[in-house]
């Protein structure tokens, strides 16, 4: 089965800093999705990034990047030069072959602090 | 802009009494999911869409029921809300095959139960 790890509840960064948020994976299917979303007070869900288990290099859009460390079955979010609308929830979630859905983790509460 | 619409976005209802909660979509995707999300936790897959064809998730209660009358509608209906109904419904979309497709999400409804 299944199964995503957030440990971080809660995170402060200062604002203009990096952050990283971590999340872990468990599942026995060499072929999946590892997906990171942006849950702000609104409610949306917003796609910010994908890694596939078979791409070499890690993801990247704009400042959001993948630590892709499939060894250890790691897929950590890292949010370069935050900013004070970065303060949100963010969901790691997975997809492999067996299931169309996705897997949440619990997520993690990040606040930008000025 | 091709989206996901959910409405409406604020509903309350009384104890017991049915609701109905719409999605609509103009992605023209095979799949369409419904969430339950209740505070501060994960997304929960309560059933998906793949055109007609309707998956359940084995631990949704029977008091949840979906209806897809089309390709772009999909609907939620809570036969006899209880109080721990209330939550986040996320109706959420995505193309056929289970490889890199992000799942596009609407902005949810609120449910309240009174």
């Amino acid at each position: 089965a299944q199964k995503i790890t957030q440990t971080q509840p809660g995170m402060f960064v200062q604002e203009k800093e990096a952050v990283t948020l971590d999340c872990t994976y468990d599942t026995s299917d060499p072929s999946y999705g590892l997906f990171w979303y942006k849950q702000p007070s609104s409610g949306e869900m917003i796609f910010l990034i994908y890694q596939g288990s078979y791409d070499q290099q890690n993801a990247t859009e704009g400042r959001y990047s993948l630590n892709f460390q499939k060894a250890r079955k790691s897929a950590n979010l890292v949010i370069s030069a935050s900013q004070l609308g970065d303060s949100a929830m963010y969901f790691c979630a997975m997809r492999d072959t067996g299931r169309r859905a996705l897997t949440f983790g619990s997520g993690t509460r990040l606040q930008v602090q000025p | 802009d091709a989206m996901v619409i959910q409405n409406p976005r604020y509903q309350v209802t009384q104890f017991g009494k049915p609701v109905t909660l719409s999605c609509s979509q103009t992605l023209n995707h095979n799949v369409m999911y419904w969430y339950q999300q209740k505070s501060s936790q994960a997304p929960k897959l309560l059933f998906h869409y793949y055109d007609k064809d309707f998956n359940n998730e084995a631990d949704t209660p029977d008091n949840f029921q979906s209806r897809r009358p089309n390709t772009s509608f999909c609907f939620l209906d809570i036969r006899s809300p209880g109080l721990g109904d209330a939550a986040m419904y996320l109706c959420a979309t995505s193309p056929a095959g289970t490889g890199s497709y992000e799942q596009y999400f609407g902005p949810g409804t609120r449910l309240t139960v009174t």
